[in-house]
């Protein structure tokens, strides 16, 4: 079945670290790939997202690459901020049917010290 | 711009009570999606409903029933309600008609029963 496997947390960094969230996914077929922040006593907020391989998602800083030949949409960011601080979930959403629904990795949390 | 309404934002029960959460779509959206998120854990797809018809059902006891009304809102009713309901539900939309696929979240309604 479809799934998504993501790196367990906490994840601790200082500010203006280097952050690599790792996601790999199991889906028949081309999923569209999704990342969703929750920050603290909030709901879930759409990050970015990838449709096709090859496509790169970007927002506020963070990207991911869809890559079809590792089944990964890993999440960077160059320089974190003590704001980025929440929960990340990446996601897929099968295609073909745009009202299917979205399966969520187990989420991982991230702490960034000032 | 408008985003998923939920209401209420809180609500705490006790044991075997019943409990209606609601969901007001962005404008013009046609799809809504129900998933509850156990402490520390991932969202869980529960229900959903393209056009006032469901569409697709996931884990969701049969204790819980949704609907979908002609203004496009949603509720979900739970009855017989057991300690381990006790979760973060969301409402999501899309505007699936019109090709569209990214599921914006409302801000949940944390439900407690005691």
């Amino acid at each position: 079945g479809n799934s998504v496997t993501q790196m367990e947390g906490p994840v601790t960094l200082s500010e203006e670290a280097f952050l690599t969230i790792n996601c790999t996914y199991t889906a028949t077929g081309y999923p569209s790939l999704f990342w969703y922040v929750q920050y603290p006593g909030e709901g879930l907020q759409l990050l970015l997202k990838a449709t096709k391989a090859d496509d790169k998602g970007s927002n506020k800083g963070f990207e991911a690459t869809y890559r079809k030949e590792t089944t990964s949409f890993h999440l960077e960011k160059g320089s974190v901020q003590v704001s980025d601080s929440a929960v990340y979930f990446c996601a897929l959403r099968r295609q073909g049917n745009r009202d299917d629904k979205i399966i969520f990795g187990k989420g991982t949390r991230l702490h960034i010290l000032p | 711009a408008a985003g998923v309404i939920q209401s209420p934002r809180h609500l705490i029960k006790e044991k075997r009570e019943t409990a209606t959460l609601k969901c007001y779509p962005i404008p013009r959206h046609d799809t809504v999606y129900w998933y509850q998120q156990g402490p520390g854990q991932d969202p869980q797809f529960l229900i959903s409903f393209y056009e006032k018809m469901q569409s697709d059902k996931g884990s969701i006891p049969d204790r819980f029933s949704a609907q979908q009304f002609s203004d496009y809102h949603s509720e979900l009713n739970m009855s017989s309600l057991e300690l381990g309901d006790s979760a973060l539900y969301f409402c999501a939309s899309s505007l699936v008609g019109r090709g569209g696929e990214t599921q914006y979240f409302g801000p949940g309604t944390r439900l407690l029963v005691l």
